[in-house]
């Protein structure tokens, strides 16, 4: 199957500091990549849809300014926290669906990088 | 996209089958039956999908009932490394959307 990494897979950070993690599709091109984030023993929430060469759209109490998403390549998206808080804390997982994709076919997740913020 | 509902959590023998149920009583005919898996710590897997008919692949395999209104996720044999939250998915369009995530059944493989 086709293959999503992250980097990085944990990060610490001070409060304050700005994060970017990586997302990249590495056998398939991504029109569409999704930012996901879990707490612990919560299911995974949805974040952003990131669109190539797009803005991306935000779901609603998701700060678009704290976290910046870019999209600037088939292969690459990026999502930055920016001055990190400890509530920041989280689990944050990509996922990208490939492009030649028809109906019914599906998408595939990261491995998800950790944040923890001190 | 339709609501699903499934256990909180199931146990299974090693080796045995595991049958992981899901109902989604209000589906509509051109949404499709995911099912994702996540194991601890780790991002999810994609299992299986289908529409209407029973699919079957190296993982695992899922019977969608004749009206659609539910679905099994069977794995044939499972191992310890099968113990994770299984998610039940149900989504139309052309996936340009993103999945959402309910709260899954937990599978704990027993040795």
């Amino acid at each position: 199957g086709a293959v999503v990494s992250q980097h990085p897979s944990w990060v610490i950070c001070k409060s304050g500091t700005s994060v970017k993690i990586e997302c990249r599709s590495l056998d398939f091109q991504a029109t569409t990549m999704f930012w996901y984030r879990q707490f612990p023993k919560q299911s995974l929430m949805l974040m952003a849809t990131s669109n190539e060469g797009s803005k991306a759209t935000y779901e609603q109490g998701v700060e678009k300014d704290k976290f910046l998403i870019n999209h600037a390549s088939l292969t690459l998206s990026t999502l930055t926290v920016t001055s990190a808080h400890p509530e920041d804390s989280s689990f944050y997982i990509c996922s990208a669906r490939d492009t030649r994709d028809r109906v019914g076919e599906t998408q595939y997740f990261g491995p998800g990088t950790r944040l923890l913020v001190l | 996209d339709a609501k699903t509902t499934q256990p909180t959590s199931m146990d299974c023998a090693e080796g045995r089958a595991a049958n992981l149920p899901c109902n989604h009583s209000t589906i509509s005919g051109n949404e499709y039956v995911y099912w994702y898996r996540q194991i601890h710590s780790q991002g999810p897997q994609y299992i299986i999908h289908g529409l209407k008919n029973n699919e079957t692949n190296e993982m695992a395999s899922l019977i969608i009932t004749e009206d659609r209104k539910s679905s099994t996720l069977i794995l044939p044999h499972a191992t310890l490394r099968d113990t994770a939250v299984y998610y039940c998915i149900v989504l139309g369009d052309t996936g340009r959307r993103a999945l959402t995530f309910g709260s899954g059944t937990r599978l704990q493989v027993q040795p």
